[in-house]
């Protein structure tokens, strides 16, 4: 059974930090990887989607890598806003089209 | 390009009421998915569905809950006798494939309270 997870639970730094968010998971038979911000009270918003194959993918300030065979993935965010402060997701999918997530990291960016 | 639409996006029932939730895809998907987000908890995936199948509901509660894609209509994730404990957020999550890249685009959320 797959299981992700995702530590520290929260994380609080200060504006223009540069920043690594952690993922693990205990399966490493998967299809891809995506990372979602999800802001209080709201949906999920797809940030990144890394697939087996690849080893990292880049949007923006975001850059998210892939260890397929340790069970690992970081999101790493430059220059960190006030703005991005909200949960960040790490979820896999298994081969079987349904993802299994991790608890989330609280980000809070300071001014 | 419209998102991923659910309604309501609150629900207020009363224990034993029934509760319909609604989702309709981003256009051009045929892929739908229902996870439930408890308080404290992660996301966990309930079913997946396409056009008038059910693929996998491996994670629906084996009693009350039933979800369905009909040809025509958005998915509606149907929960009978409703208790205090289903209530939650519900999200619906679409996606135009299957496979290594199956992305899938999440709307904002029905959130259930029972009362």
């Amino acid at each position: 059974k797959q299981e992700v997870t995702q530590i520290p639970a929260a994380l609080s730094v200060p504006e223009g930090e540069n920043l690594v968010l952690n993922c693990s998971f205990t399966d490493s038979a998967i299809y891809n990887l995506q990372w979602f911000r999800q802001d209080p009270g709201k949906g999920l918003t797809s940030l990144l989607l890394i697939q087996s194959s690849q080893r990292e993918q880049t949007s923006g300030r975001l850059n998210a890598s892939l260890d397929k065979s340790s069970g690992r993935s970081t999101l790493y965010i430059a220059a960190s806003q006030p703005g991005d402060s909200a949960t960040y997701l790490c979820a896999v999918d298994g081969a079987n089209s349904k993802l299994t997530f991790g608890k989330g990291i609280t980000l809070s960016v300071r001014p | 390009n419209a998102g991923v639409m659910q309604n309501p996006r609150h629900l207020v029932r009363r224990r034993g009421q029934e509760a319909r939730l609604r989702c309709s895809p981003m256009k051009g998907h045929s892929h739908v998915y229902w996870y439930r987000q408890l308080p404290e908890e992660g996301l966990k995936f309930m079913v997946y569905l396409q056009k008038e199948n059910i693929i996998d509901e491996s994670g629906m509660p084996k009693e009350r809950f039933s979800a369905e894609f009909p040809k025509e209509g958005p998915s509606i994730l149907r929960i009978q006798q409703v208790v205090r404990g289903d209530s939650a957020a519900y999200f619906c999550a679409s996606s135009r494939t299957s496979g290594t890249y199956n992305e899938q685009f999440f709307g904002p959320g029905t959130r259930l309270t029972v009362l």
